[in-house]
């Protein structure tokens, strides 16, 4: 079955960086476009960035645009989150998840990684 | 900006029939925004409910169900149990620049 590993979250410092990482298995990871998704400590789900299956497009939220960007490696199954500039409203669990083709949603979802942006 | 509203909170007894709804800030939902709902227990990652409007994701019981209702998506739960009580969220799908945007979330009371 589909299975979704994140990994790369922490503490940082504002203005700093993290990459994250999302592990995916169980399916074939290059036909498919991929997510992130976070949420805040106590607060909703919010849509952060998209590529599509091979990586051709990529599509951010506004209150990211910029400062993160979307990639993958379709040879390791991996995708990634570069998160740069960081600011404590950026303090959330990152979730990657599969998407959901020609239904655009979110079909599976990782267990997430927490990223805690404080001074 | 686009702004997707849900209930903050709803309550139903145990065996009760409960509609959630999903709706936008200026003007309506339709099929064309490819309504999803997710339930999320704490701590946990969200699961697929229904996609597509009306389409249970595999392994949802069907006491679960979506559709739209006048202007609005919404989720139907039919029979409440009381696991059912957690939060619910709906995913809107905007096109154009391809983005989503979540609504607030629901939190479900079963007593």
């Amino acid at each position: 079955q589909v299975q979704l590993v994140e990994s790369g979250g922490g503490v940082v410092q504002p203005g700093g960086s993290l990459r994250l990482s999302c592990a995916a298995s169980g399916f074939i990871f290059s036909s498919y476009g991929m997510h992130w998704v976070r949420q805040a400590p106590g607060k909703g789900l919010e849509w952060v960035a998209f590529i599509r299956y091979d990586g051709s497009n990529k599509f951010y939220a506004d209150s990211v645009k910029g400062r993160f960007t979307i990639s993958r490696d379709n040879s390791k199954n991996t995708l990634y989150l570069q998160v740069n500039s960081l600011t404590v409203e950026d303090t959330a669990v990152y979730y990657c998840a599969k998407g959901g083709g020609t239904y655009y949603y979110f079909h599976s979802w990782g267990q997430g990684t927490l990223v805690t942006v404080s001074s | 900006q686009t702004v997707v509203t849900q209930e903050p909170s709803f309550s139903v007894s145990p065996g009760g029939t409960v509609t959630l709804t999903c709706g936008l800030s200026s003007g309506s939902v339709s099929t064309s925004y490819y309504p999803t709902w997710y339930q999320q227990t704490p701590g946990q990652a969200p699961r697929t409910l229904i996609y597509n409007t009306n389409t249970r994701s595999s392994g949802v019981p069907d006491r679960f169900s979506g559709s739209i209702l006048g202007n609005k998506a919404a989720l139907t739960i039919t029979g409440a149990q009381a696991d059912d009580e957690t939060d619910y969220y709906c995913v809107l799908y905007m096109g154009g620049g391809i983005n989503w945007v979540f609504g607030g979330g629901t939190k479900v009371t079963v007593l």
